[in-house]
């Protein structure tokens, strides 16, 4: 079966902390992202991940992917309250014709 | 960057209405676009991917006959949700992908919400 794991689902921290957020998926892919969404509001493109060992970094967020652990990190550093939000990752599975599943998401609220 | 445009943002309406969600890619062309469905405090799940000039797939559990999708173009996906009953109430979100990359990710529309009365 095809899943896509995030932890933790709620996370609430005060500002200038850093904190990972895991996304673990149960087969093979090299295709990961990371997405965010404000409330009421769609999905941003935050980073697209291709290959094991790809490091990709915007800002305060930095995101990894490690295809041999089937396992994606989004660190935050120094968390600001504009970075609370909902953060997906989603797997592109091998052959399933670009179709790609979600976790449920980890909704992230920074304490001032 | 990619742009995706959904229309409308906003549907009111009353039960047993259809409804029609537009979603344009703008700048690109995109053979597949799919559409999601998300509700409350819930991730995206995923109703049927749309393929230009052929008929859709739909995700195990969605009703094809309830959910019309039409991908006539390579700009352009349209979703009827046919004599929606307020258990349809949900953000409705489109996708679409770059026809010419795989490595591209899926750029989402800015969603529908959908209230039925």
């Amino acid at each position: 079966e095809l899943k896509v794991e995030q932890n933790p689902l709620f996370l609430s921290m005060q500002e200038g902390k850093n904190y990972t957020i895991y996304c673990n998926y149960s087969t093979t892919s090299d295709r990961l992202y990371w997405y965010r969404q404000d409330p009421g509001k769609s999905l941003e493109s935050l980073f697209v991940l291709l290959s094991n060992g790809a490091v990709k970094q915007e800002g305060r967020l930095m995101a990894s992917l490690d295809t041999k652990a089937r396992l994606s990190t989004l660190h935050i550093t120094a968390a600001v309250h504009d970075l609370s939000a909902t953060y997906f990752c989603a797997v592109d599975f091998m052959n399933r014709d670009d179709k790609i599943i979600f976790g449920k998401g980890t909704r992230l609220h920074i304490l001032p | 960057g990619a742009v995706v445009s959904q229309h409308p943002s906003r549907v009111i309406c009353k039960s047993g209405t259809s409804v029609k969600i537009e979603c344009r890619s703008l700048d690109f062309q995109a053979t597949t676009m799919f559409w999601y469905r998300q509700f409350p405090k819930q991730s995206l799940m995923l109703m049927a991917t749309s393929n230009e000039g052929s008929k859709a797939t739909y995700e195990q559990g969605v009703e094809k006959d309830k959910f019309l999708i039409n991908h006539a173009s390579l700009t352009l996906s349209t979703l009827t949700v046919t004599s929606a009953h307020p258990e349809d109430s949900s953000f409705y979100i489109c996708s679409a992908k770059w026809a010419g990359s795989r490595n591209q990710p899926q750029h989402f529309g800015d969603g529908t919400r959908l209230s039925i009365l």
